[in-house]
């Protein structure tokens, strides 16, 4: 157990349809990652935010969008999901940026 | 640009034998930190070892140590005294430690280990 919690586990929607994905760190960590991992483009670094402000954004849609809450915990909304959209979506912590980091189980989304 | 690449797709290995899994990086950073994770068939991810650029000594965590040569750019997992449950895709990463962040993996390579 990494001590990163994320939910829901499995999450199935249609195609249109707007989700949110959230996730607790672990404690005394500030940063959290968000990732897609998908069969055909592999592990894919969304976005980073560091104690409730964005740091850094990867390989992240425009409907996508996501933020830190005071408490820390963080949620990834989707929105206007298209079937390609369907893929583990991780989340991540760690103390600093660049540390190693923990990765909560994943939220699997389906888009049908 | 930064780059991971891992060459081996699949890997096998007997059980209690030791395994090498090979990653190489390009980075122009002189300040960056190397990962192994693993990636069990139930998908979760699990950290196990780290690297910095300015480590001399190589990094060791229990069965695992990261054989890090500098000059070639290349950041090996060795996993010694192969077990049944080290089974699980194995993902090279890298990270940026100053100046802004970025986070890269590579492509993975799945470990089969035999009995």
């Amino acid at each position: 157990d990494s001590g990163v919690t994320q939910t829901p586990k499995h999450l199935i929607t249609a195609t249109g349809q707007r989700v949110t994905l959230r996730c607790s760190p672990r404690s005394g960590d500030l940063s959290v990652y968000w990732y897609q991992q998908s069969l055909d483009q592999g592990l894919q670094f969304l976005i980073q935010y560091y104690n409730g402000e964005e740091r850094a954004k990867g390989n992240i849609l425009e409907r996508f969008s996501a933020q830190q809450f005071p408490d820390l915990h963080s949620e990834l909304n989707l929105s206007s999901l298209e079937l390609g959209d369907s893929a583990l979506y991780f989340c991540a912590s760690s103390v600093a940026t660049g540390a190693e980091q923990y990765f909560g189980p994943g939220t699997r989304l389906t888009v049908t | 640009a930064q780059k991971i690449t891992q060459t081996q797709p699949g890997m096998f290995v007997q059980e209690k034998e030791a395994v090498t899994l090979d990653c190489t990086y390009d980075t122009s950073d002189q300040s960056y930190g190397l990962f192994w994770y693993k990636q069990p068939s139930s998908g979760e991810m699990i950290f196990l070892i780290y690297q910095g650029s300015y480590d001399e000594q190589n990094a060791t965590e229990g069965r695992y140590s990261l054989n890090f040569q500098k000059a070639r750019k290349s950041a090996n997992l060795v996993i010694s005294a192969s077990q049944l449950g080290d089974s699980a895709m194995y993902f090279c990463a890298m990270s940026r430690t100053s100046g802004t962040y970025k986070y890269i993996f590579g492509t993975g390579t799945r470990l089969k280990v035999l009995a």
